[in-house]
């Protein structure tokens, strides 16, 4: 089955770089994400990777992947106070039954900007 | 182009009453889904809805129950309310494939007394 595994906090001066971290056991995932959410918020989709790549860049942003550990990153560059948030790792699994599909989400990381 | 609108944003019910949520898609998206989010969890699927009617489910109850309208509108209804059903349920539209991700709402925050 699917799980996905997230440190749970992040804390960060501004303009330095972050990196969260994930772990998915699903081998069979075709599509992973990340999301953001800020208090009282839905989940923004900030970024997407097919399992076929090993990174993905745009803007500020950087995503790495490691299939053969099952391994995520997204690095976030100059990190802004404004980045403090909780971001979300989802990976998409293969088809269900009546053919959709759904995503398996961490249990997020909590991103601290400090000045 | 228009997000997705979910509405009540606050609902306070009662044990044992029903309640319906209701969701508008994302201009051109044809599919909906549903999410659970538990405070300090991440969303957990609920089902999905593709064409009106439900393509894959969650391990949710039969008291979890969901509609899509032709224009892919979608409400999820919740009958026989517990304490834990308690917390802020996220609908996500999307293509038919959903691979360059899901468009979400800000939720519907639920809390069961």
């Amino acid at each position: 089955g699917e799980d996905v595994e997230q440190s749970l906090f992040l804390s960060v001066r501004e303009g330095d770089s972050s990196v969260i971290n994930c772990t998915y056991t699903d081998s069979s995932s075709t599509y992973l994400y990340w999301y953001k959410q800020e208090p009282g918020a839905g989940l923004q989709l900030l970024t997407y990777i097919f399992s076929n790549m090993d990174m993905k860049q745009d803007q500020r942003l950087t995503v790495l992947l490691n299939k053969k550990d099952k391994h995520l990153s997204l690095r976030i560059a100059d990190t802004q106070t404004g980045d403090s948030a909780i971001y979300f790792c989802a990976e998409k699994g293969p088809g269900l039954t009546g053919g959709g599909n759904k995503l398996t989400f961490g249990t997020g990381t909590q991103l601290k900007v400090e000045l | 182009e228009t997000g997705v609108t979910q509405s009540p944003t606050h609902l306070i019910k009662t044990r044992g009453q029903q309640v319906t949520l209701r969701c508008s898609s994302q201009s051109g998206h044809n599919t909906v889904s549903w999410y659970q989010q538990a405070l300090g969890q991440g969303p957990q699927f609920i089902f999905q809805y593709y064409r009106e009617e439900e393509n894959g489910r969650g391990n949710f109850p039969p008291r979890f129950s969901g509609l899509q309208f032709p224009n892919y509108s979608s409400e999820l209804n919740v009958n026989a309310l517990e304490l834990d059903d308690s917390a802020l349920y996220l609908c996500a539209s999307s293509f038919r494939t959903g691979w360059d991700g899901y468009t979400f709402g800000s939720g519907t925050r639920l809390t069961v007394v």
